[in-house]
């Protein structure tokens, strides 16, 4: 089964409103990493965020690794952000990634 | 700037031919890495290395090989190529913190 489980699969913001995505891990990992992705583009990473709480501008990633979760919060959304999300876990050493399929987000003006 | 680059970003092959996918990166990372992105499945593993000379075989690495003649150089190889393998795929460079990625090449095998 699927190691990693997004949600939700998408959503629909009106400009302005927050959204929060989730992400759990079906195994243990040593960390975890959030990357954006633009429609046909590439992926840009958002966050490294082995544990805790971090804060760059508008999104804030929580982590919390002995409950296999993360959860990335977006705050007063704008339609520049609307894009692909997708959480992964570095899952061994070797920083090799297993990725979830990822929310697509749409914000509407 | 520290960048990733893929060549060619778009490429058309026929069943059975070989297709050679080229990785450059300039931030001077020991990993790289090769994934291919499909709906439904998100990202997947194929092929990573460690530094000149290192292959490993990723999560889906069958009917793929990989190439590694250098630090900044990471090559996908399909030696026969099918139609299952029309994706787009991405080379990826990185530390022990963070993965950086290109552009993508969209593969499609008719």
């Amino acid at each position: 089964g699927q190691q990693v489980q997004q949600s939700p699969t998408s959503l629909v913001l009106q400009e302005g409103e927050n959204a929060e995505l989730q992400c759990n891990f079906s195994t243990s990992l040593n960390s975890m990493q959030w990357f954006y992705q633009r429609p046909g583009g590439s992926l840009i990473s958002v966050f490294y965020n082995p544990s805790g709480t971090k804060q760059s501008g508008r999104l804030t990633s929580t982590t919390v690794i002995k409950e296999r979760r993360s959860s990335l919060h977006i705050s007063s959304s704008q339609i520049t952000d609307s894009g692909t999300y997708l959480c992964a876990m570095e899952r061994d050493m070797g920083y090799k990634l297993t990725f979830g399929t990822g929310t697509s987000l749409l914000v509407d003006p | 700037e520290a960048a990733v680059t893929q060549s060619p970003r778009n490429k058309v092959a026929v069943t059975g031919g070989k297709v050679t996918l080229s990785c450059n990166q300039t931030n001077n990372h020991n990993n790289m890495y090769w994934y291919r992105q499909d709906t439904g499945h998100g990202l997947r593993l194929i092929h990573y290395s460690y530094g000149a000379g290192s292959t490993e075989k990723g999560d889906i690495p069958d009917g793929y090989k990989a190439s590694r003649p250098s630090q900044e150089n990471f090559s996908l190889i399909l030696e026969l190529a099918t139609p299952s393998q029309t994706s787009v795929y991405f080379c990826a460079s990185g530390d022990a913190y963070e993965q950086y990625f290109g552009p993508g090449t969209r593969l499609t095998v008719l």
